[in-house]
């Protein structure tokens, strides 16, 4: 089974901290993905990446950073956090495959806090 | 604009069946994924259409009409363990997901 781990399950920041989210994945995925998921809104993609030191962004990247020095790993940054950056943010990783159908494995995310 | 549309949320009774409607607008169309997310855990994958039919996985079967730009989740002999959010998304042509808000589920004894 593949297994996505994020770094802790609930966090508590205060405005203007930078914020480190980390997620690690143990079965050699190429794709990693970043989301927030708030109350009546689907999964929002944050910024993905594809291979190890690319990055790319998603819908929603205005006040993140991301970082992928390893195949394993993939770090969500925010640079100044704010208080509309409270959420449930969600990593996950996938296999490419012949035609990038095939399924996300998500981690069981961070309840970030910002007050 | 690009857009899934889902039922918020549906209540059914344990054993019975329920189905759970989505519909799409995507810039092209690459298939339609169901997850599964119970409170405070990560979705998991439930199943995967790009061609127009039925597939059924046990308990599980999920439907598309690509003409229609619809799917549903079908839950047959429903459990209590059932009782979860039920997240639609489509993938477009750049392969990326737009996903609904998602229907929660409740199994009422």
């Amino acid at each position: 089974d593949v297994k996505v781990t994020q770094s802790s399950r609930y966090l508590v920041k205060r405005t203007g901290e930078k914020v480190f989210l980390e997620c690690v994945q143990d079965m050699d995925h190429e794709n990693m993905f970043w989301y927030r998921q708030d109350p009546g809104l689907g999964l929002r993609l944050i910024y993905f990446s594809y291979d190890v030191k690319m990055k790319e962004k998603g819908d929603i990247p205005e006040g993140y950073s991301v970082s992928r020095e390893k195949k394993e790993r993939f770090s969500l940054i925010l640079e100044s956090a704010s208080t509309n950056q409270t959420s449930m943010y969600l990593c996950a990783s996938r296999i490419p495959g012949d035609s990038h159908t095939q399924p996300q494995h998500f981690g069981d995310g961070t309840r970030l806090s910002i007050l | 604009g690009q857009n899934i549309d889902q039922p918020t949320e549906m209540t059914a009774t344990e054993g019975a069946i329920v189905q759970i409607n989505c519909t799409y607008q995507t810039s092209g169309f690459n298939g339609l994924f169901w997850y599964q997310q119970h409170a405070g855990e990560a979705p998991t994958f439930l199943s995967y259409n790009v061609l127009d039919g039925l597939e059924e996985k046990g308990r599980f079967s999920s439907f598309l009409s690509r003409s229609k730009g619809y799917s549903y989740l079908l839950l047959k002999e429903l459990q209590m363990k059932d009782s979860a959010s039920y997240l639609c998304a489509g993938m477009d042509s750049n392969y990326q997901l737009i996903w609904g808000a998602g229907t929660k589920l409740i199994i009422k004894p």
